[in-house]
């Protein structure tokens, strides 16, 4: 198995509190993706990065923030939570086949 | 725009009762074609990546095709452990991003 860890596994936080998902890899991979999986969506892609401090906008990045500041670490920040950002988050990462390899996922959940 | 479908969405089989699941993608330029099996609250795990038409991969009792336009997973005899959920990703050109599909959930009764 890829050497991928997130933490936490699973958090229960209130409305509008600050939230950060961390991924860590021991890989040494360039690329980095945080998604999210909901019923009826399937993956989406929040943010991605393709080096240290390289990150761009996937196709849901309204309300989420990330950092890269080294090759294993990429963090998903929720400045201010909301209740539709309740969902399984996944971090995966990927070298230049393209082909990525996922985390095991933390499940938050916002009341 | 880029599209991924996968059918059917869910799939219930007897144990040894062959069957297909299609990927069917109406993206331009695609690089490449990934599989994925994932199991009940587990991250995605990669089976197969598919570069070109007429391309076939097998591993136990999975093999992946592709075409020009989509990929099957066919599963053979297959066993309650093969029982997960399978998704299909396209690789686009010019980017680094996948885009899924939403996944076909495949039951393997005993």
């Amino acid at each position: 198995d890829a050497g991928i860890t997130q933490s936490p596994r699973h958090k229960v936080t209130e409305t509008g509190t600050p939230v950060t998902l961390r991924c860590h890899q021991t890989e040494n991979h360039r690329y980095m993706y945080w998604y999210r999986q909901d019923p009826g969506h399937g993956l989406r892609l929040i943010h991605y990065s393709y080096g240290v401090k390289d990150t761009d906008k996937g196709e849901v990045s309204d309300g989420y923030s990330v950092s890269r500041s080294k090759t294993e670490d990429f963090l998903l920040t929720l400045e201010s939570a909301t209740s539709s950002q309740t969902s399984v988050y996944f971090c995966a990462i990927s070298e230049l086949t393209y082909e990525q390899y996922f985390g095991p996922g933390t499940r938050l959940t916002v009341t | 725009e880029d599209q991924v479908t996968q059918s059917p969405e869910a799939l219930r089989l007897q144990e040894g009762e062959s069957s297909s699941l299609n990927c069917s993608y109406t993206v331009s330029g695609l690089r490449g074609l990934f599989w994925y099996r994932q199991d009940p609250g587990k991250g995605p795990e990669f089976l197969f990546t598919l570069y070109s038409a007429g391309e076939e991969k097998e591993k136990e009792r999975l093999k992946a095709t592709l075409t020009k336009k989509e990929s099957f997973l066919h599963i053979t005899a297959p066993k309650p452990e093969d029982s997960a959920t399978y998704l299909c990703a396209v690789h686009l050109s010019n980017d680094y991003k996948l885009s899924f599909g939403a996944g076909t959930t495949v039951t393997v009764r005993a």
